[in-house]
């Protein structure tokens, strides 16, 4: 089956420092890939869709320069926290689709997440 | 806004009883509803994903209804196991193909 993966699985960071997360398709190539973030006890709100080889669509109240999304290949999408502090602690999972997502059809596999705290 | 909304949001059994959980959505405009699992700390499993045109789908000892126009669906867990203790999430699929999640609910199942 399709496989997604995520590095780190855990980051500890001081507050101000920034932090790069990597999200792989092991098995697939990702034509568009979703970040999320959850709080605990929280639903998983979605931050950006990106699609290879173009920028990221940010959901509304998500700052895009705080959160920086990289798609740059079909594999491989990051997401960097920007001079991060603690309220940006959280749990970060991406998931991967094959398809563009334009029909509403294409099955999105999620990966393992990553649990950043901000010091 | 989309909202999905689930009840309750935890739940405690003794093994052997039936897991029912619930999952309502304020737009009935869907193309499909996923629900996962989610074990703490880590990230999601997706247990069934029933498509809007389907009533109900199964996997061994799940099974999932959808009822669209109520804006419904339910998930039942037969013959609960210590093992089914998790999260369980609701995710609702739109025609911006974006997925709107429920909040979930935590399941306990007590040997």
């Amino acid at each position: 089956g399709a496989v997604v993966s995520q590095h780190p699985s855990r980051v500890i960071c001081k507050s101000g420092t920034s932090v790069k997360i990597e999200c792989r398709s092991l098995d697939f190539q990702a034509t568009t890939m979703f970040w999320y973030r959850q709080f605990p006890k929280k639903s998983l709100m979605l931050m950006a869709t990106s699609n290879e080889g173009s920028k990221a669509t940010y959901e509304q109240g998500v700052e895009k320069d705080k959160f920086l999304i990289n798609h740059a290949s079909l594999t491989l999408s990051t997401l960097t926290v920007t001079s991060a502090h603690p309220e940006d602690s959280s749990f970060y999972i991406c998931s991967a689709s094959e398809g563009s997502g334009e029909w509403g059809t294409d099955t999105q596999y999620f990966g393992p997440g990553t649990r950043l705290t901000v010091l | 806004k989309q909202e999905v909304t689930q009840i309750p949001a935890a739940l405690s059994v003794p093994e052997g009883e039936n897991l029912v959980l619930n999952c309502s959505f304020t737009d009935s405009a869907i193309y499909n509803l996923q629900w996962f699992r989610q074990d703490p700390g880590k990230g999601l499993t997706s247990l069934l994903l029933i498509q809007s045109s389907q009533r109900e789908q199964t996997s061994g000892r799940l099974n999932a209804s959808l009822d669209k126009s109520s804006g419904r669906s339910t998930l039942y867990i037969a013959a609960s196991q210590p093992g089914d203790s998790a999260t369980y999430l609701c995710a609702v699929r739109y025609p911006d193909y974006k997925l709107s999640f429920g909040a979930g609910t935590t399941v306990t199942v007590r040997a």
